[in-house]
């Protein structure tokens, strides 16, 4: 079993939807979730952080976390063409040596 | 704010080289690390320095060596290079609660061993 797992898609939404990503992850300790965002033959970029359980809402993104369940998710609302990227989930906590991240799930935005 | 600058951006190497990859982190930010990142296997952890100390490390062959300096500017080595290290390298940096910090990406250096 992969520490963090992410359907690899690709996950095809309408312009002007909501978009729902999922990630799952093995370590219970884990204590940090980040979603990072990365174009084709660019870097990865930060979209959000969370740390508690709950909602954590930035602009069109929400990051949700289930610690009891074991996964975090990220939604986009208002998708627009220029979400079409691919969405990395990383975890991290105590015990661990560095951010893990998952494989991403790629996105693709129709308009 | 500048970001993370990683040079040389793009390198072309023979296999048995060896290569010298450069990274300056955010300003403020005392942590580093690396990442191999390639189609079939994703983000890899390299290591991670933090006031000049590597503290903590992947599974990757001593062949993979770093350093930071006292200004947390990083280097990543790799000697005897060989096909498979074809990968674009990223470097990030934290503030360095280890952790928790959010990593912030350069824009990496694209290395193809010939």
């Amino acid at each position: 079993q992969k520490e963090v797992e992410q359907n690899s898609g690709p996950l095809s939404v309408p312009e002007g939807a909501i978009a729902s990503l999922n990630c799952t992850y093995s370590d219970r300790g884990s204590q940090s979730f980040f979603w990072y965002r990365q174009y084709s033959g660019k870097s990865p970029e930060l979209i959000m952080f969370i740390y508690s359980n709950g909602d954590k809402e930035d602009g069109r993104f929400t990051a949700q976390l289930n610690k009891a369940s074991q996964y975090v998710s990220l939604l986009i609302r208002d998708s627009q063409p220029s979400d079409s990227a691919t969405y990395l989930c990383a975890v991290n906590g105590p015990g661990r040596r560095a951010l893990t991240f998952g494989s991403g799930t790629r996105l693709q935005v129709q308009p | 704010k500048a970001g993370v600058t990683q040079t040389p951006r793009y390198l072309i190497k023979t296999r048995g080289q060896q290569v010298t990859l450069s990274c300056s982190p955010i300003s403020g930010h005392r942590s580093v690390s690396w990442y191999q990142q390639t189609p079939g296997q994703g983000l890899q952890f390299l290591f991670e320095y933090f006031s000049e100390t590597q503290r903590n490390k992947g599974n990757f062959p001593g062949r993979f060596s770093g350093r930071q300096f006292s200004n947390s500017r990083s280097e990543m080595n790799v000697s005897t290079l060989e096909l498979g290290d074809s990968a674009l390298y990223l470097c990030a940096s934290s503030l360095g609660q280890e952790g928790n910090s959010p990593l912030h990406f350069g824009n990496g250096t694209r290395l193809t061993v010939t």
